[in-house]
């Protein structure tokens, strides 16, 4: 599975948009875009996915660059409760059988200040 | 719906003894996993079972066997535990989405000290 950068560690502020960036330069044309957070003693959870297009759902948007090399997970009023550590995933979507593993990296620390 | 559950929450093993860490999943889920979380690190997989019957490893699966007894269990055995094991060990299970990708959920972790 190809690569993906993403910052270390970032902070926002209560109540204010969040803009997650992912950078995933090696990206093939079958690779999906999945992002997971994992909140604070807890096991990842899903939060979007997307392969060209942006993406919305109740939790976040994916907005995804026209050359798919990059993409950035928008949570739209951050709380308190979305202080986690956010993932960026490349998942080929060729690899159907049942088989989706997932390589995590480690991910962005997102701190929101209250 | 439970969704992933995993026993027991925290274990502490002496070097050399062996246990089992039980995951069950009530989503009707094919695929199941197990993965490793080391502090301050990602999550790496260790084993994942396709379907019922099958299994196949993982990036690390060095000291751990596992056993898909039905649908909705998976289990992970160390036999001999060693120190470099001590992790927190997640469970997840997977469906086929809408347009054939897959969401995985995940069970709480198990918390494991091997001394």
């Amino acid at each position: 599975d190809a690569k993906t950068t993403q910052p270390n560690s970032m902070e926002s502020n209560e109540e204010e948009p969040v803009h997650l960036p992912c950078n995933h330069s090696t990206i093939s044309g079958t690779d999906y875009i999945h992002w997971y957070r994992q909140l604070p003693s807890q096991g990842p959870e899903y939060v979007i996915h997307g392969l060209t297009s942006n993406v919305n759902n109740r939790m976040a948007s994916l907005a995804i660059a026209e050359d798919r090399k990059s993409s950035t997970l928008i949570l739209h009023r951050a709380t308190l409760r979305d202080a986690a550590v956010y993932y960026c995933i490349l998942r080929d979507r060729k690899n159907n059988f049942g088989n989706e593993k997932l390589t995590f990296g480690t991910g962005t620390r997102l701190t929101i200040i209250p | 719906n439970a969704g992933v559950t995993q026993t027991p929450k925290f274990q502490v093993l002496k070097t050399g003894q062996s246990m089992t860490l039980q995951c069950a999943q009530d989503m009707n889920h094919n695929s199941m996993y197990w993965y490793r979380q080391d502090p301050g690190m990602g999550l790496r997989l260790i084993y994942y079972s396709a379907s019922e019957g099958t299994t196949d490893k993982g990036e690390v699966p060095n000291g751990y066997n596992v056993s898909r007894l039905n649908k909705r269990e998976f289990s992970l055995r160390l036999e001999s535990a060693a120190p470099s094991q001590t992790s927190v060990y997640f469970c997840a299970s997977s469906s086929r989405g809408w347009d054939r990708t897959y969401e995985q959920y995940f069970g709480p972790g198990t918390r494991l000290t091997v001394t």
